[in-house]
């Protein structure tokens, strides 16, 4: 079964607009939200987390929404950059000290010039 | 330079052969995991080990097995592998302090034939 939901699988945003990719979970012990961004050949790198304490964290133009009682997280990046073009993976763990990350299926962004 | 090293790059394997994906770290973390990740379904934990000496399995660790003899040292192998087994693996580690990030090595692109 898919604990996190992510959606939409792609997104086309003109530069400078918002983009925003949702995501949602079933485990409320999960307690540790981050954010991954994959450009085509390489790993994915950390971007933001948040923790369920917390309704909102922003680091420069990512922004991320947690809305505990909904079980839903959001990503909004601000003033889109064609250089933000690549995956994003939403993903939640239980921080029992180690985390292993479940991971949401993905979503392609690409920003138009 | 600190990060995660993963060999080889990619490989392609007839059906039926062994194969060991190797991976190090250098940034002294205590857990380690391998992920695969194919196309509509996101990243999925294979194996994960939160200390030397210790393994356990992830949500999709048939076919595969793990040792961690040491910190630095996690490597995949595949008994005899499959067509099913065609992906792109990641290697990661983590700390085990509350909040550490999970970081992620370059990939491993495997094709089973």
């Amino acid at each position: 079964q898919q604990q996190v939901k992510q959606s939409p699988q792609s997104l086309i945003v003109q530069k400078g607009g918002i983009s925003i990719i949702n995501c949602a979970y079933e485990n409320t012990a999960f307690d540790y939200f981050p954010w991954y961004q994959q450009f085509p050949g390489k790993g994915p790198a950390l971007l933001i987390a948040i923790r369920p304490d917390v309704s909102e964290k922003k680091e420069g133009r990512f922004t991320i929404s947690f809305n505990k009682s909904a079980k839903q997280f959001s990503l909004h990046i601000m003033d889109s950059q064609p250089g933000d073009s690549a995956t994003y993976f939403c993903a939640a763990s239980m921080n029992t000290g180690f985390q292993k990350l479940v991971f949401g299926t993905g979503t392609r962004l690409l920003v138009s010039p | 330079i600190a990060g995660i090293t993963q060999a080889p790059t990619s490989q392609i394997l007839a059906a039926g052969r062994r194969m060991t994906l190797r991976c190090t770290q250098d940034m002294r973390h205590n857990a380690m995991y391998w992920y695969r990740q194919d196309l509509g379904l996101g990243l999925r934990l294979i194996h994960y080990s939160n200390t030397a000496g210790t393994t356990g399995k992830g949500e999709v660790p048939d076919g595969y097995s793990v040792s961690r003899a040491n910190t630095d040292d996690f490597p995949l192998t595949l008994a005899s592998a499959v067509p099913s087994q065609t992906s792109v693996y990641f290697c990661a580690s983590s700390g085990t302090s509350g909040g550490a990030g999970v970081f992620f090595g370059p990939g491993t692109r495997l094709t089973v034939l």
